[in-house]
């Protein structure tokens, strides 16, 4: 049982890059998260997801997109990557109700 | 709109000590609140929650307390040890955040340091 596993770990992109953060989880979990922590602060939610197929906003969506075809897997995708993205993405889950979140350890992204 | 704020952005204590952080809340609908530790270049890992019917809740040297009547929510830690030297977050699950199931709201952590 891994949990919730990320990937990748670092990353640097240049202005305009795209790329796609990994997250998947082997609890069998409906309810998907990412977040964004920037230095110094707390997480900031990004976009989230109550299964396969649902996904929805959350406080700061703009610049990143999401999908949820399975119930294992919920890529970040960053399509223009921006200097102000450059932050420490974390993926979590949970099963149902307020309880219960799991979180991965974590990417990196720094774009310059 | 809402937040979820801490008094004490550092927090320097002498090993074998007890340490208190302290968190504020705005939103009186919260109905969950969680403590988080996150050690450097790791995700947050769980340490203890409550649920807004508690005023109490005590876990293996760790006790959260929520003032409900003030918004407040603190994190006491027995006897701290190096090893509890992390930054410590507070979240509140806020229902209708995103969601009929609420969503966690952070804040902005607390860092503790152990002296040994």
């Amino acid at each position: 049982n891994a949990g919730v596993t990320q990937t990748p770990k670092f990353r640097i992109l240049k202005i305009g890059q795209s790329m796609t953060l990994q997250c998947t989880q082997d609890m069998n979990h409906n309810y998907m998260y990412w977040y964004r922590q920037d230095p110094g602060m707390g997480l900031k939610l990004i976009y989230y997801s109550v299964g396969a197929g649902i996904t929805d906003k959350g406080e700061v969506p703009n610049g990143y997109n999401v999908s949820r075809s399975t119930t294992e897997d919920f890529p970040l995708r960053l399509e223009l990557a921006a200097p102000s993205q450059t932050s420490v993405y974390f993926c979590a889950s949970k099963a149902g109700g307020p309880y219960g979140y799991t979180f991965g350890s974590g990417t990196r992204l720094t774009v310059v | 709109g809402e937040s979820v704020g801490l008094h004490l952005p550092t927090l320097s204590v002498q090993e074998g000590d007890n340490s208190i952080i302290n968190c504020a809340y705005s939103n009186s609908a919260s109905d969950y609140f969680i403590w988080y530790k996150q050690e450097s270049g790791k995700g947050p890992q769980f340490i203890i929650d409550i649920r807004s019917n508690m005023d109490k809740r005590q876990g293996q040297r760790v006790t959260v307390l929520l003032n409900k009547t003030v918004k407040h929510l603190s994190l006491q830690i027995a006897a701290t040890q190096p090893g509890d030297s992390a930054v410590y977050f507070c979240a509140e699950n806020t229902p209708n955040y995103g969601g009929s199931q609420g969503n966690l709201i952070f804040g902005k952590g607390t860092k503790l340091s152990v002296k040994p």
